[in-house]
């Protein structure tokens, strides 16, 4: 079985600075994706970044970027340039490419991340 | 686009009543949608699996009896909690999934907050 970990429960940032949110994944899987999603006080589920698995090239979007190491099994995020926007619980997730239980989404706990003005 | 919708977004019941929430994908064909339970400064935990004209799969330790989960079309899937308990308040999830977009992300309705008195 798959497993997500977050070991962040809470962490903050000040404005404008850059964070990092720890994400740690078990799978005997080749073939998957990982996800960073926000969930801000209005509960609204939000994608912030997608990773397939077999692709090496970290993924970015914008502000944030991602840092992927496959055979550590960890994926991490990088917030850049931080705004009050940013605050939120952040979900690390693991998909399954193919299978059973293919496209079913297993978070970890979440990490609550604080932006200070 | 991609837009996923929840209805009702909040609801009070008396224990021992029904109560229905309505999941719609608004712009696109969802062939799979999904139910989460999420309890306070918790994750997302995975109810349930509903695909479009078939029975929906349930993971362990979710009642399938009392939580009823039909998926009649390919814009609807509906989740029933049958003879509410104020142990089964919690916020409830779906999202939805669609294939044309050749990945498998999944869009997050806005959710639903059941209060069982």
């Amino acid at each position: 079985a798959q497993t997500v970990t977050q070991s962040q429960p809470e962490m903050s940032v000040q404005e404008a600075e850059t964070v990092t949110l720890s994400c740690t994944y078990d799978t005997s899987e080749s073939n998957y994706y990982l996800f960073w999603y926000k969930q801000p006080p209005s509960r609204q589920m939000i994608l912030v970044i997608r990773q397939e698995a077999y692709k090496q090239q970290n993924a970015t979007e914008n502000r944030f970027s991602v840092n992927f190491q496959k055979a550590a099994k960890s994926f991490s995020l990088k917030i850049s340039d931080s705004q009050l926007g940013d605050t939120a619980m952040y979900f690390c997730a693991f998909m399954r490419r193919y299978g059973g239980s293919q496209g079913n989404l297993i978070f970890g706990k979440g990490t609550k991340l604080s932006v200070k003005p | 686009g991609a837009v996923v919708s929840q209805h009702p977004s909040r609801v009070i019941c008396k224990s021992g009543t029904s109560v229905k929430i309505e999941c719609r994908s608004l712009d696109f064909q969802a062939t799979t949608m999904f139910w989460y339970r999420q309890f306070p400064k918790q994750s997302l935990m995975l109810m349930a699996t509903s695909n479009e004209g078939s029975k929906a799969t349930y993971e362990q330790g979710v009642e399938k009896d009392k939580f009823l989960i039909n998926h009649a079309s390919l814009t609807l899937s509906t989740l029933t909690v049958t003879s509410a308990h104020p142990e089964d308040s919690s916020f409830y999830i779906c999202s939805a999934r669609d294939l044309r977009r050749g990945y498998n992300e999944q869009f997050f309705g806005p959710g639903t907050r059941l209060t069982v008195l």
